[in-house]
């Protein structure tokens, strides 16, 4: 099975920083990797998919880029919806996901 | 616009077995172009894939397979989960989904997810 590692496992930032977050496959997925964006309460919402494509409606402060193992979502300036918890997930081989960053307030 | 809606017992006996179903509106399941499927979340815990049909095949979680089964009734336009012999590790939020397209993963939606608890 493929094992997802994501980091860091919670973020502190501001309103308007530059966030990263940083996903590692434990074996080779090309580029089919997915983001998504989590509320509590609610379903995770696809923000990125085949690692850098930008879901339809999905605010184009949100990129992806990687290949391979090593993956990053970036959000460029971070807005008081964003605070929340992404998860990546690879689909090379059926599905699993990272085990999440909850990017919080500073 | 694309729907789903999960349905099912909130809560299930140690021993027994799990069963939901996702309604779909706004689309059809029988679509060629997307994997449909099952994800659950245990309570503060992250995502876990159970299982998803594609074109006629079904594929499911190497941890869960001996107990998981998805259905498919596209004349109602609904999949179903069946989940034997459950115990408390069980207890999550499940959600059904259009997992994404079949050659760039896109196009993803999820329903909103239904509490399930194994508990006597």
């Amino acid at each position: 099975d493929i094992q997802m590692t994501q980091s860091p496992s919670t973020l502190s930032a501001s309103v308007g920083d530059r966030v990263t977050i940083t996903c590692r496959a434990s074996q080779s997925i090309s580029s089919w990797l997915a983001w998504y964006q989590q509320k509590p309460g609610k379903a995770p919402k696809l923000l990125i998919y085949k690692a850098s494509g930008l879901e339809s409606g999905v605010p184009s402060r949100f990129s992806g880029s990687g290949s391979g193992t090593e993956f990053t979502l970036t959000i460029s300036s971070l807005q008081p919806e964003d605070f929340a918890t992404y998860y990546c997930q690879q689909y090379n081989n059926y599905w699993a996901f990272g085990q999440g960053t909850k990017v919080e307030i500073k | 616009q694309l729907q789903l809606q999960e349905s099912g017992p909130g809560l299930v006996k140690p021993s027994e077995t799990l069963s939901l179903t996702c309604s779909v509106s706004g689309g059809s399941i029988s679509s060629s172009s997307y994997y449909w499927g099952w994800f659950r979340q245990p309570p503060g815990k992250g995502l876990k894939w159970i299982g998803s049909f594609y074109s006629g095949s079904t594929y499911y979680n190497s941890s869960l397979k001996s107990r998981v089964t998805v259905s498919v009734d596209t004349s109602k336009n609904q999949f179903s989960l069946k989940l034997i012999s459950v115990t408390a590790a069980d207890t999550a939020v499940y959600f059904c989904a259009r997992v994404g397209e079949m050659s760039t993963g896109g196009g993803g939606i999820w329903g909103q997810g239904t509490l399930v608890t194994v508990s006597s």
